[in-house]
C-alpha cells in the first residue's frame, strides 16, 4: 500500500523561529509531491508542488520554502515564522499520469505564538 | 476569478434526503476532476474522481460532469449524519498536470 507519512501532528512555535516539516512517502517511485496550507475555516492553499528530485514549483511567495532532497522526502521550511503561517499543513502524493488522484497525510496543525 | 469555486454553505438536509454540492471552474480544458471529504481537524480523503462527460456512481455518491457550462456536482443519496463534513472539489487545469487546485469547499449538515 501507498503511505504518506507528515510530522509532527501538531506544533506550537515563536515568531521568528525556524520550521521544518517532513513529509516522507512509502509504496510508490516518482511520485508528484504536494505542500498544501489550511487555515482556520479556510480551503487549501496550493503553497510548493514537485514533480522531482530537486524540481520545486512555488505557487505562492512567501517566507516558506521547499525542499525535495530525496524521491519520497518533500520538506517545507522556513528560517523565521509569521503569526500569519499558522495553519494546518499537508502533504499530498499524486502517481505520474495525467488522471491520477491525489491523496493526503495526517497533516501537521501549525500555532505561531 | 478563482479556478474552483464552491458556496461555502452550510448546506443543512435533514437525514434521508439527497444532499446537492456543486462547483465551478474556469479553465475550460480542464480534464480532472475529484471530490473530497473532510471531517473537522482531519485531512481530507477521497470520495470520486471524474474525467468524462456525464454521471459516475459509486454506492449513495454520484459525481455529474458537465464541461460545456464547467460544472461539476456531488450528489449523496440517502444522507446520514456521518456525512456531515466539508466537501471540496479539486480540478486539474490543463496549463500544468501537475497542478492540482482546491476550492474552498462547501460544508453540509445532515440532521437526524
Amino acid at each position: 500500500s501507498q503511505t504518506i507519512h507528515q510530522w509532527p501532528a501538531t506544533l506550537v512555535q515563536p515568531v521568528g523561529s525556524p520550521l521544518s516539516l517532513e513529509c516522507t512517502v512509502e509504496g510508490t517511485s516518482n511520485p508528484n509531491l504536494y505542500w498544501y496550507r489550511q487555515a482556520a475555516g479556510r480551503g487549501l492553499q496550493l503553497l510548493f508542488y514537485s514533480i522531482g528530485i530537486g524540481q520545486i514549483s512555488s505557487e505562492v511567495p512567501q517566507n516558506l520554502s521547499a525542499s525535495r532532497p530525496q524521491d519520497r522526502q518533500f520538506i517545507l521550511s522556513s528560517k523565521k515564522l509569521l503569526l500569519s503561517d499558522s495553519g494546518f499543513y499537508l502533504c499530498a502524493r499524486r502517481s505520474r499520469g495525467r488522471d491520477t488522484e491525489a491523496f493526503f497525510g495526517q497533516g501537521t496543525r501549525l500555532t505561531v505564538v | 476569478q478563482k479556478e474552483v469555486e464552491q458556496n461555502s454553505g452550510p448546506l443543512s438536509v435533514p437525514e434521508g434526503a439527497i444532499a446537492s454540492l456543486n462547483c465551478t471552474y474556469s479553465d475550460r480544458v480542464s480534464q480532472s476532476f475529484f471530490w473530497y471529504r473532510q471531517y473537522s481537524g482531519k485531512s481530507p480523503e477521497l470520495i470520486m474522481s471524474i474525467y468524462s462527460n456525464g454521471d459516475k456512481e459509486d454506492g449513495r455518491f454520484t459525481a455529474q460532469l458537465n464541461k460545456a457550462s464547467q460544472y461539476v456536482s456531488l450528489l449523496i443519496r440517502d444522507s446520514q449524519p456521518s456525512d456531515s463534513a466539508t466537501y471540496l472539489c479539486a480540478v486539474l487545469p490543463n496549463t500544468g498536470f501537475q497542478k492540482l487546485v482546491f476550492g474552498t469547499g462547501t460544508r453540509l449538515l445532515v440532521s437526524p
